[in-house]
């Protein structure tokens, strides 16, 4: 069955290490998107990518980086992590548009 | 701003119906979609409503769109201990979908 993979499923790291998140879908989707969800907040966009070479930013992209280098994988890199970015994040992917969409079981990630 | 709003919790008796609200800020959102989040996982689409629909019904689910006071509403029909979870509805705007903070439901017995 296709699917959506994340790595690591939880991670710890120190303010000031870069980060990479994994994502990886099977669903051979051109558009995936990475979302942080944090209390009271819901689910808010970091990056997304419609294609191979696109990528865009969401409403919350100071300090991340994502690159699309093939149709199955988008990671996304915290440059210098911070304690502000310690959140669940969650990447998916849709086939046509950005409404229906295809949730990885997220990445939890502590910066201490 | 782009803010979908959600009351943050509901609570509801097993058996009894649930109604989950949410106002949403883009008057041309073609779709508006209800995501349900169980927990330790990630969003699963539940159901979604074309924008020149007033309602959908699916089985126990019903959705209410009111695009004149841009409201939308989950209704869940004979509440299950399964259907504890967080609600999220979304919109789309500019192509990209925007969630509301998500509706936690509890059922308790």
């Amino acid at each position: 069955d296709a699917e959506i993979t994340q790595s690591p499923r939880h991670k710890i790291t120190e303010t000031g290490r870069q980060v990479t998140l994994a994502c990886h879908q099977t669903w051979n989707h051109n558009n995936m998107f990475w979302y942080r969800q944090d209390l009271g907040h819901g689910l808010r966009l970091i990056h997304y990518s419609y294609g191979v070479q696109d990528t865009n930013k969401g409403e919350v992209s100071d300090g991340y980086s994502v690159s699309r280098s093939n149709t199955e994988d988008l990671p996304l890199t915290l440059e210098s992590a911070a304690s502000s970015q310690t959140s669940v994040y969650f990447c998916a992917s849709s086939a046509a548009g950005p409404g229906e969409l295809f949730f990885g079981e997220g990445s939890r990630l502590t910066v201490l | 701003g782009e803010d979908v709003e959600q009351s943050l919790f509901l609570s509801v008796r097993e058996g009894d119906s649930s109604v989950i609200n949410c106002t949403y800020t883009d008057s041309s959102s073609t779709y508006l979609y209800w995501y349900k989040q169980e927990p330790g996982a990630g969003l699963q689409l539940l159901t979604y409503i074309f924008s020149n629909m007033d309602m959908k019904q699916d089985q126990r689910l019903t959705v209410l769109l009111n695009k004149k006071d841009k409201h939308l509403s989950l209704r869940i029909a004979d509440t299950q201990t399964g259907d504890s979870a967080i609600y999220f509805c979304a919109e789309t705007v500019h192509n990209k979908l925007i969630f509301g903070a998500g509706t936690r439901l509890a059922v308790h017995p």
